[in-house]
């Protein structure tokens, strides 16, 4: 079985410095493209960031010079660190493994739990 | 920054067929896939590529797409799907995804 379970997040104060880890189970981190999702409270999903099993990392211009997507190939882990943040951070993040099928197909087949950031003072 | 237009909200009458549209100009080039949310749920994936869907999902989920528009149908909407449905693609870098505003689902 495939399974991602994630921690870290909880309350940060404007300005701070956040890291979320994403865990593995089932399948090797670094042979997978990885992907990090948000959603603001009420909102809908935004697409942040992916690390491709190259190593090559792309951002959204929303997070681009706060966030680093990264991994641990020896704790096939995935991490997220974002700095300098905003109460407009508030959001549950959710990292996710998303699957290249070829054809210019591709899709999100197995997501954490998601994780609550809250930003505020 | 690129975007993926959803119709914000649908309904659908129980047992009925209900399509849900995603349109952008990246559809062009890279297939939607889909995913179902139920409120405090992380999403579910649902389709992908040129009407595949993922182990476990029901045939009455299938996609499509012509042009810049996707397309998600249900055919014959059980309650159970009722839920907020968001597509995601590629943008035309190639390297960078976006999701769809979201389709909130009523089945009445």
């Amino acid at each position: 079985e495939f399974r991602l379970v994630q921690s870290g997040g909880g309350l940060v104060q404007p300005g701070g410095s956040l890291t979320l880890s994403c865990a593995a189970s089932g399948f090797t981190v670094s042979a997978n493209y990885m992907t990090w999702v948000r959603q603001a409270p009420g909102k809908g999903l935004e697409w942040v960031a992916v690390i491709y099993s190259g190593g090559a990392t792309y951002y959204a211009d929303s997070v681009k010079g706060r966030l680093t997507i990264s991994r641990h190939n020896s704790k096939n882990t995935l991490y997220l660190q974002l700095s300098n943040v905003t109460p407009e951070d508030t959001a549950m993040f959710f990292c996710a493994r998303t699957w290249y099928y070829g054809d210019n197909a591709d899709g999100s087949d197995v997501w954490g739990q998601g994780t609550m950031v809250t930003v505020s003072s | 920054s690129y975007e993926l237009t959803q119709d914000p909200a649908v309904s659908v009458a129980l047992g009925q067929t209900v399509r849900i549209t995603c349109q952008g100009d990246s559809l062009r080039r890279y297939y939607a896939s889909w995913y179902q949310q139920r409120p405090g749920q992380a999403p579910v994936f649902v389709t992908y590529g040129k009407n595949k869907r993922p182990s476990g999902i029901p045939d009455r989920f299938s996609g499509s797409s012509s042009g810049d528009t996707a397309s998600l149908t249900i055919t014959g909407a059980q309650a159970d799907d009722e839920a907020v449905y968001y597509c995601n693609s590629r943008d035309t870098s190639g390297n960078r995804w976006t999701f769809g505003g979201g389709t909130k689902v009523t089945v009445l």
